[in-house]
């Protein structure tokens, strides 16, 4: 079946940077768009980042702009996102999502917290 | 494109219908999906391209709506419904939720 997972969260102080990965199974990763979705504690859903089936194109939420890398190696099926100079408002739980335009399947997500 | 859905919270009592509101601030056209939140879970997809159900939901949730104005109705409210659920556009970048309904006994 369809299954995303994603690994690579933490507790990080402010500045510092994190990987996130998500490992994808299930279906033909190289033919799908992917998507990284945030959820900080008790909020709603937040739109980070995509990147199109071959990597060729990246979109990424004004917040994150600059700081944040989204990247994939299809050989592998893994979805990576790069967070870098890392703010507490960062602090949330991360999902990765495939693309069909809608988001479909969800990972289980994997919790990035910011704190000194 | 801010969507802002109505209410924030909705208390419904079992085998209730219950009517969610999303807007958007400029037309999508049907560019729209509906997702379910239960505590401690991801969210999962209901409807897309505003009124057409995901594979295996139950015909009790449906979804109209086209323009700036959708709505998510479910027709009779089963105990496994109470959750939060997030409206999100797919018209244009970047990507965007509404703030969410919380579905509540």
């Amino acid at each position: 079946q369809v299954q995303l997972v994603e690994s690579g969260g933490g507790v990080v102080q402010p500045g510092r940077s994190l990987r996130l990965s998500c490992v994808a199974s299930g279906f033909t990763f190289s033919s799908y768009g992917m998507h990284w979705v945030r959820q900080a504690p008790g909020k709603g859903l937040d739109w980070v980042a995509a990147i199109s089936h071959d990597g060729s194109n990246e979109y990424y939420a004004g917040s994150v702009k600059g700081r944040f890398t989204i990247s994939r190696d299809n050989l592998k099926n893994i979805l990576f996102l790069e967070m870098n100079s890392l703010r507490d408002e960062d602090t949330a739980v991360y999902y990765c999502a495939r693309d069909s335009n809608w988001f479909d399947p969800w990972g289980q997500g994997t919790l990035v917290t910011v704190s000194s | 494109i801010v969507m802002t859905q109505s209410p924030a919270t909705l208390s419904v009592s079992p085998g209730e219908r219950a009517t969610l509101s999303c807007r958007a601030s400029q037309s999508i056209g049907s560019n729209l999906a509906w997702y379910q939140q239960k505590p401690g879970q991801a969210p999962s997809l209901l409807i897309y391209g505003a009124s057409t159900r995901a594979t295996g939901l139950p015909a009790r949730f449906s979804g109209s709506g086209s323009g700036t104005e959708f709505t998510l109705t479910i027709s009779s409210l089963q105990s496994e419904d109470f959750a939060v659920y997030y409206c999100q556009q797919y018209n244009k970048w970047p990507r965007t939720f509404g703030g969410g309904t919380k579905v509540e006994i």
